[in-house]
């Protein structure tokens, strides 16, 4: 098993453009979740999932959308790039809820310039 | 919602000393407990996770205790080795809103040879 794999590593954005960061898990977990780790600040969830077609604001939402068409996928999109959203984002996923411990991915590494 | 406080944020130690995380959390309500090490350029991964129902939980050299009434928990890492050395997070969530965790800022260890 790959386990959860995301993609891009790295992206550098100008502000105002958009872009969708891809995550793909091969675990059958239920449960998705994406994440946002900025310096000094811990993981902060910006959108989770319970199953394919539906999904769930986090703490810190704004100025992200994303979608779970499948139990595999589960991408966030970032409409309107701005310099507040340069950070390290994580996606996970858990079997489900709970106790459940989240499986992370690698990472990708956004800039906005 | 649920705060969870982390420290210290950096800590050195020499190997084969002991170390020691602290967190504080927000919410009585809060029954599951995980600490995630994140080593560089990687995604966090579960190294213990305690629940409420249980006092201290051990795996080899790492122990993790909780006291609900003062709503802390810690960390303990004893005989450190120089693989030791990462970021370690706490969190804490709430099994009636058992998807959401909460997670500290992070510690960074470092095990000096």
């Amino acid at each position: 098993n790959a386990g959860v794999t995301q993609t891009p590593k790295f992206r550098i954005l100008k502000i105002g453009q958009s872009m969708t960061l891809q995550c793909t898990q091969d675990m059958n977990h239920n449960y998705m979740y994406w994440y946002r780790q900025d310096p000094g600040m811990g993981l902060k969830l910006i959108y989770y999932s319970v199953g394919a077609g539906i999904t769930d604001k986090g703490e810190v939402p704004n100025g992200y959308n994303v979608s779970r068409s499948t139990t595999e996928d589960f991408p966030l999109r970032l409409e309107l790039a701005a310099p507040s959203q340069t950070s390290v984002y994580f996606c996970a996923s858990s079997l489900a809820g709970g106790y459940n411990e989240q499986f992370f991915g690698p990472g990708t590494r956004l800039t906005v310039l | 919602g649920e705060n969870v406080e982390q420290h210290p944020s950096t800590l050195s130690v020499q190997e084969g000393d002991s170390a020691v995380i602290k967190c504080t959390y927000s919410d009585s309500a809060s029954n599951y407990f995980p600490w995630y090490k994140q080593e560089l350029g990687k995604g966090p991964q579960l190294i213990i996770d305690i629940r409420s129902n249980v006092g201290e939980k051990k795996d080899q050299r790492i122990a993790v205790t909780l006291n609900k009434t003062a709503k802390h928990f810690s960390l303990h890492i004893t005989e450190t080795q120089p693989e030791d050395s990462a970021v370690y997070f706490c969190a804490a969530s709430i099994s009636s809103n058992d998807y959401k965790l909460s997670f500290g800022a992070g510690t960074t260890v470092t095990v000096r040879a």
